[in-house]
């Protein structure tokens, strides 16, 4: 069974430049959420995807948006970069978008703004 | 009332001794508590759950105590080791599956 991938690792980007980090799903998944985890802090979520559809999403601006595929891998895309964009982001992908399928985590992008 | 409060920030405990971790929210709607830990450069693991129909869950030497009325849960890790020094996170969540976390404890067992 594999589990959830992220690429890049690491990225290091300029203010107000645009990026995109995938995220594959764990077999058999059909749900991915995304989080943001600042330095110290707990992970945040930014949104989640359902069978390609947007299921719920936090408190980010629209430049956070995302994708999903029909395979259920996904993208987050950030356009317009601030430096508190900087932060680790976090893929989850789990069964069904139902309150008690465990969330597994891969292992992230470390995103750096300069 | 979405937050969910953890404490504490940072914990040393000797080998073979228990470390404590606590919890509190305020949304009555949460309905799924999962507990990660999370090792540098790692993404969170998930250690263990528990749904609010429970007091305690255990698994292994990981044990979940869980108080609804005073909407408090606990992490207990028994005989802890060095290779369980990590970030603890607990988490809840409700229909839709939107994790919260907490701000995490650092967890460092001594030889």
């Amino acid at each position: 069974e594999t589990g959830v991938t992220q690429s890049p690792t690491h990225l290091i980007k300029t203010r107000g430049q645009q990026v995109t980090l995938r995220c594959s799903s764990q077999s058999g998944h059909n749900t991915v959420s995304w989080y943001q985890q600042a330095l110290g802090q707990g992970p945040q979520f930014i949104f989640q995807y359902y069978r390609e559809e947007e299921n719920g999403r936090g408190n980010f601006p629209p430049r956070f948006s995302g994708l999903q595929f029909p395979n259920y891998s996904s993208e987050l895309n950030v356009n317009a970069l601030e430096l508190d964009d900087s932060a680790l982001y976090l893929c989850a992908s789990s069964l069904g978008g139902g309150r008690d399928q465990p969330q597994h985590f891969g292992d992230g992008t470390r995103l750096s703004i300069l | 009332q979405q937050q969910v409060k953890q404490s504490p920030q940072s914990l040393i405990v000797q080998k073979g001794g228990i470390s404590i971790i606590n919890c509190a929210y305020e949304n009555t709607a949460f309905d799924y508590f999962p507990w990660y830990q999370q090792f540098p450069g790692k993404g969170p693991a998930l250690l263990i759950a528990i749904r609010p129909d429970v007091s305690e869950k255990k698994e292994g030497r990981f044990t979940i105590s869980f108080n609804k009325s005073a909407k408090q849960f606990s992490l207990h890790i028994m005989d802890s080791q060095p290779g369980d020094s990590a970030t603890y996170f607990c988490a809840a969540t409700n229909q839709g599956g939107k994790l919260i976390f907490g701000q995490g404890t650092e967890l460092s067992v001594k030889p």
